[in-house]
């Protein structure tokens, strides 16, 4: 079936420093890639997403590109912000209805 | 538009009880869907639907009930709470065509 693995967290940072949240992904198909983002007591927020192979997301300083060879999807930040503290989800979707299948989530704290 | 709405915010049952979690989008979009998040395991999808009287079941739907009778609402109902329905409820939608799935903010369910 399809599963999404994510790095573990919590990371923190300080502000300005470089971020990285791995994401990999088993599925089946041609899937669409996405980072979701929760903020504290809020519902997730589309980040970026990604539609085909070797396609780059990007959104608020954040990207992600697509490698089918490595069935990846990496989040990328150059200069974090105390702002972007939160949880990062990557996702897939999947099947006949498109459902996502989500990762754990990674927490990420930037420190001032 | 005020996008996808979930009520109650927060809400305490005893085991045995039964409650619904309402779900409604003013998007007019087809697919809508209710997945729950637990610690460290993402977002796991419970239900869905395609449209106005079709649902499925998605990863984890033992306990849950749910119907579409109209295209904005989804409401979402457990039958006799169990303490491991104790997590947090996301409703999300979209329209046919897209990827992008918006969520609601999400109810917080504790059964004791």
């Amino acid at each position: 079936g399809n599963s999404v693995t994510q790095m573990e967290g919590p990371v923190t940072l300080s502000e300005e420093a470089f971020l990285t949240i791995n994401c990999t992904y088993t599925a089946t198909g041609y899937p669409s890639l996405f980072w979701y983002v929760q903020y504290p007591g809020e519902g997730l927020q589309l980040l970026l997403k990604a539609t085909k192979a070797d396609d780059k997301g990007s959104n608020k300083g954040f990207e992600a590109t697509y490698r089918k060879e490595t069935t990846s999807f990496h989040l990328e930040k150059g200069s974090v912000q105390v702002s972007d503290s939160a949880v990062y989800f990557c996702a897939l979707n999947s099947g006949s209805a498109r459902q996502l299948t989500f990762g754990s989530g990674t927490q990420l704290t930037v420190l001032p | 538009n005020a996008g996808v709405t979930q009520t109650p915010k927060f809400q305490v049952l005893k085991t045995g009880q039964s409650m619904t979690l309402q779900c409604a989008q003013d998007m007019n979009h087809e697919y809508m869907s209710w997945y729950r998040q637990d610690p460290g395991m993402g977002l796991r999808l419970i239900h869905y639907s395609v449209g106005a009287g079709i649902t499925d079941q998605g990863e984890v739907p033992n306990g849950y009930n749910v119907s579409r009778s109209t295209t904005e609402d989804f409401p979402l109902r457990l039958l006799s709470a169990a303490p491991s329905q104790t997590s947090v409820y996301f409703c999300a939608s979209r329209t046919e065509g897209t990827d992008t799935q918006y969520f609601g903010p999400g109810t917080r369910l504790t059964v004791l």
